[in-house]
């Protein structure tokens, strides 16, 4: 009974860097998610997986955001370019058939 | 308007007092409410759910939700040091948006 993990749980890049951030949902879990959270605030969503299919990217910030689930259960947040303003926590969830939403220990991202 | 506001600031309560939290929500339609706990430093953690009018308790915690106040607060009765925390409250919308929509949190000290 594995939680969900993420690697890695800490990442500094200098600015204009590209970084790849790891999810590895609970066993079985349909559902991902992923997060952005800024000091002082609450999670803001980024994007969702249903198995393999990304069912909704409303909350990537900008193009240079991507994110892949391709065998429908590890997934990857890729940004390209990074910019200091994307220094943050990411946060990835997974859902199992109780509707409840459990996050993994979040990487904080970094950028110099 | 922001979708889940939690509009009041840093809450100290005594040990073995009851800290109490509030929640307002935009969406009427939104179906599915929690509240998380988030140690600095720490990711979200899930402590209650409700879905239904009314009140749900379970050991020191109880989640009251009113869908036509469009409201949802948490009670912690015989507050411990260790709940010193941020308790983030969440809502999930409905139609197939499975999104959970955040507050800023709500940080709470419990003063031996």
């Amino acid at each position: 009974g594995a939680g969900v993990s993420q690697s890695p749980r800490y990442k500094v890049a200098k600015r204009g860097q590209d970084v790849a951030l790891r999810c590895d949902p609970i066993s079985g879990h349909v559902s991902l998610f992923w997060y952005q959270q800024a000091l002082g605030q609450g999670p803001e969503f980024l994007t969702y997986f249903q198995n393999e299919a990304q069912l909704d990217k409303s909350g990537l910030p900008s193009d240079r955001f991507f994110a892949e689930r391709p065998e429908g259960s590890v997934s990857t947040l890729k940004i390209q370019r990074t910019q200091q303003e994307d220094s943050a926590v990411y946060l990835c969830a997974s859902t199992g058939p109780t509707n409840e939403q459990f996050f993994g220990p979040g990487t904080r991202l970094t950028v110099l | 308007q922001k979708e889940v506001e939690q509009n009041s600031g840093p809450l100290s309560v005594p040990e073995g007092a009851i800290a109490s939290l509030n929640c307002t929500y935009s969406d009427r339609v939104s179906q599915s409410f929690f509240w998380y706990r988030q140690y600095s430093g720490k990711s979200p953690e899930l402590i209650m759910s409700i879905y239904s009018n009314g009140d749900k308790e379970d050991g020191r915690f109880t989640a009251q939700l009113n869908k036509a106040s469009q409201y949802v607060s948490l009670l912690i009765r015989d507050s411990q040091p260790s709940d010193s925390a941020t308790y983030l409250c969440a809502v999930k919308g409905a139609y197939g948006n499975n999104r959970l929509a955040f507050g800023k949190g709500n940080q709470v000290v419990v003063i031996p």
